[in-house]
């Protein structure tokens, strides 16, 4: 149990142009998921965190309207690079815990690595 | 504010011989500590965590890392390196009253043969 996936699992665009990344809850109902940034060989950044319904809150230094976050049922996330820009590349990874089980663990999904061109 | 310390961003051991991993920590009363793994490309696998049970945790793969608060650290450890262990490692700690992640730097593990 306890599964999460994204898709695409590997996406290269074209300098302006939007990505959406998915990230599924599997079998259980994530009432809050997160998504996170990671720069070759460096540590996982917490971008935002989305609960089900509600708007996400964004960490510090994170462009809203450049990533945009909708968390539309309990088992869907998708993040929205919008305008695409070769800085942009990186492993996008999400995360998903359900309130009240499994003492609150994240389930992490195995990233999405995207190119910008 | 909480933390995580990775004290090693590169560790070389040679197949066979045991693996250390450090991590410190600082945080409020009763984290929950981590350690995951991160193969090259991959996502994050979960090797153990510590949730106020026994100090003690083992994991898969033969990890095991004990949680001492006298010296807020939780190291990871096994006592043979396989060649397949070589990655990334990450420890995570999650203050007490949060569900936030807080990752540490990482250790690149790398095993000699």
């Amino acid at each position: 149990g306890a599964v999460v996936s994204q898709h695409p699992s590997r996406v290269i665009c074209k300098s302006g142009t939007s990505v959406k990344i998915e990230c599924r809850s599997l079998d259980f109902q994530a009432t809050t998921m997160f998504w996170y940034r990671q720069f070759p060989k460096q540590s996982l950044m917490l971008m935002a965190t989305s609960n089900e319904g509600s708007k996400a809150t964004y960490e510090q230094g994170v462009e809203k309207d450049k990533f945009l976050i909708n968390h539309a049922s309990l088992t869907l996330s998708t993040l929205t690079v919008t305008s695409a820009h070769p800085e942009d590349s990186s492993f996008y990874i999400c995360s998903a815990r359900s309130r009240g089980l499994w003492d609150n663990e994240q389930f992490f999904g195995p990233g999405t690595r995207l190119t910008v061109l | 504010a909480q933390s995580v310390t990775q004290l090693d961003s590169h560790v070389s051991v040679s197949e066979g011989t045991p693996v250390l991993l450090r991590c410190n920590y600082s945080s409020s009363y009763s984290p929950s500590l981590f350690w995951y793994v991160q193969h090259p490309n991959k996502g994050l696998q979960l090797l153990l965590k510590y949730t106020s049970a026994a100090t003690l945790v083992k994991g898969i793969n033969g990890f095991e890392a004990e949680f001492k608060k006298s010296e807020t650290s939780f190291h990871l450890t096994k006592p043979s390196a396989h060649m397949s262990d070589a990655a990334e490692y990450f420890c995570v700690v999650r203050p007490s009253g949060t569900y936030k992640y807080i990752f540490g730097t990482g250790t690149r593990l790398k095993v000699l043969a």
